[in-house]
């Protein structure tokens, strides 16, 4: 069955450290796909997208992400983590045939401490 | 650009009655529209997807009865929660997608609380 997972549903970093949010996802063929960040009582803000182009991926405030078929996975990465990063992030994908359907993963709960 | 809003933002309702909750894409045409639920500290799970001028398709487990759907237009799509008791509350979220485009487009969300 086609699935995504995040890997810790919360992360904790010190302001200034480095980020790093997992996705992996279940598919035999390379799906599109999405990071998000929700802050609390708002809707989704797209980070940024995998649309099957270069791997590396990079999006909006800092924020990148790099897709690696052999591992099936598409991390979320930033060098630099800043106080107002604290929120929540969602990994989603679209399968092929999916009727565009955006299937998300649990989520995770960034929180950067002083 | 391409901006979604929804409205109303939050709602209280008594239970028993119904809710609509609108879903307008500003500035770009919506084919499709996508009605999501979130609940505190959980992910969003797809309700239902609606295609302009026909009927809406929904996930398996959710109530066509309980949330209709109508997609009238390009812009526009509605969501009532008919007979909301107090398990419907949650956050409702709404999604639209370009003609022939495959990215989601997300609303700011409605806050339902039913008493």
């Amino acid at each position: 069955a086609q699935s995504v997972t995040q890997l810790g549903s919360h992360v904790s970093v010190s302001e200034g450290a480095l980020v790093l949010l997992r996705c992996n996802y279940s598919s035999s063929v390379p799906p599109y796909l999405f990071w998000y960040v929700q802050y609390p009582n708002q809707g989704l803000q797209l980070l940024l997208k995998y649309t099957s182009a270069a791997t590396l991926v990079k999006g909006i405030n800092g924020f990148e992400a790099e897709f690696k078929k052999s591992e099936t996975s598409f991390h979320l990465t930033k060098p630099s983590a800043h106080m107002s990063d604290a929120a929540e992030y969602f990994c989603a994908v679209m399968f092929s045939g999916g009727y565009n359907k955006l299937i998300f993963g649990a989520g995770t709960r960034l929180a950067v401490h002083p | 650009g391409a901006v979604v809003s929804q409205h109303p933002s939050w709602v209280i309702c008594k239970s028993g009655t119904s809710v609509k909750i609108e879903c307008r894409s500003l500035d770009f045409q919506a084919t499709t529209m996508f009605w999501y639920r979130q609940f505190p500290k959980q992910s969003l799970m797809l309700m239902a997807t609606s295609n302009e001028g026909s009927k809406a398709t929904y996930e398996q487990g959710v109530e066509k009865d309980k949330f209709l759907i109508n997609h009238a237009s390009l812009t526009l799509s509605t969501l009532t929660v008919t007979s909301a008791h107090p398990e419907d509350s949650s956050f409702y979220i709404c999604s639209a997608s370009k003609p022939g485009g495959y990215e989601q487009y997300f609303g700011p969300g409605t806050r339902l609380t039913v008493t």
